[in-house]
């Protein structure tokens, strides 16, 4: 019940288009949903995040769209860029056990994303 | 302000050998986590710790592995007797001690057990 799940594993998309990304999870104590980018040989790094109560949250080219009855969430790159090529995790959180969990994210398996110029 | 801190970036050790991984957090930061990311796959969650307290270790293998956070000084991860299992990035995370705060990763520990 822990497990969220992300697809596709990997994506290719030319410069200009969409990239879509999502993410299933079963546990509806989640309530926190943070999107990470990596670039290899870094740390995943904090791109976007949203909570449960809001059913979209968009940062520039960035948009998280949240469907808490089917507990699926996606990352929407528009206007893809070459150098938006990473690998992408989603991951959940329960924020109210956050004595025993702390900040604790379950992540996806991750998706690697080409953009071709 | 300096990020979470990770050395050394990688680390080969031969089968029986002991690794230690090190993690300072970002400044301000008391709470750490530490990752485990195998080639292809997401990252695995191993433990949770404050200063000088270990809160959450359920992602920790039973035998071998061991974390701690001391008052002073880096956060530790070891590894006894490293198996070529264990080759993977290890990632650490902080966070500070304020609800609905983010993680914020490091660059990792790219282990290697020849």
């Amino acid at each position: 019940q822990q497990q969220v799940k992300q697809s596709p594993q990997s994506l290719i998309v030319q410069k200009g288009g969409i990239s879509i990304i999502n993410c299933a999870y079963e546990n509806t104590a989640f309530d926190y949903f943070p999107w990470y980018q990596q670039f290899p040989g870094k740390g995943p790094a904090l791109l976007i995040a949203i909570r449960p109560d809001v059913s979209e949250k968009k940062e520039g080219r960035f948009t998280i769209s949240f469907n808490k009855s089917a507990k699926q969430f996606s990352l929407h790159i528009m206007d893809s860029q070459p150098g938006d090529s990473a690998t992408y995790f989603c991951a959940a959180s329960n924020r109210g056990v956050r004595e025993t969990s702390g900040s604790r994210l379950t992540f996806g398996e991750g998706t690697q994303l080409t953009v071709n110029p | 302000n300096a990020g979470v801190m990770q050395n050394p970036r990688h680390l080969v050790r031969r089968r029986g050998q002991e690794a230690r991984l090190r993690c300072s957090p970002m400044k301000g930061h008391s709470h750490v986590y530490w990752y485990r990311q195998l080639p292809e796959e997401g990252l695995k969650f191993m433990v949770y710790l404050q200063k000088e307290n270990i809160i959450d270790e359920s992602g920790m293998p039973k035998e071998r592995f061991s974390a701690e956070f001391p008052k002073e000084g880096p956060s530790i991860l070891r590894i006894q007797q490293v198996v070529r299992g264990d080759s993977a990035a290890y990632f650490c995370a902080s966070s500070p001690n304020r609800a609905n705060s983010p993680l914020h990763f490091g660059n990792g520990t790219r282990l290697t057990v020849t």
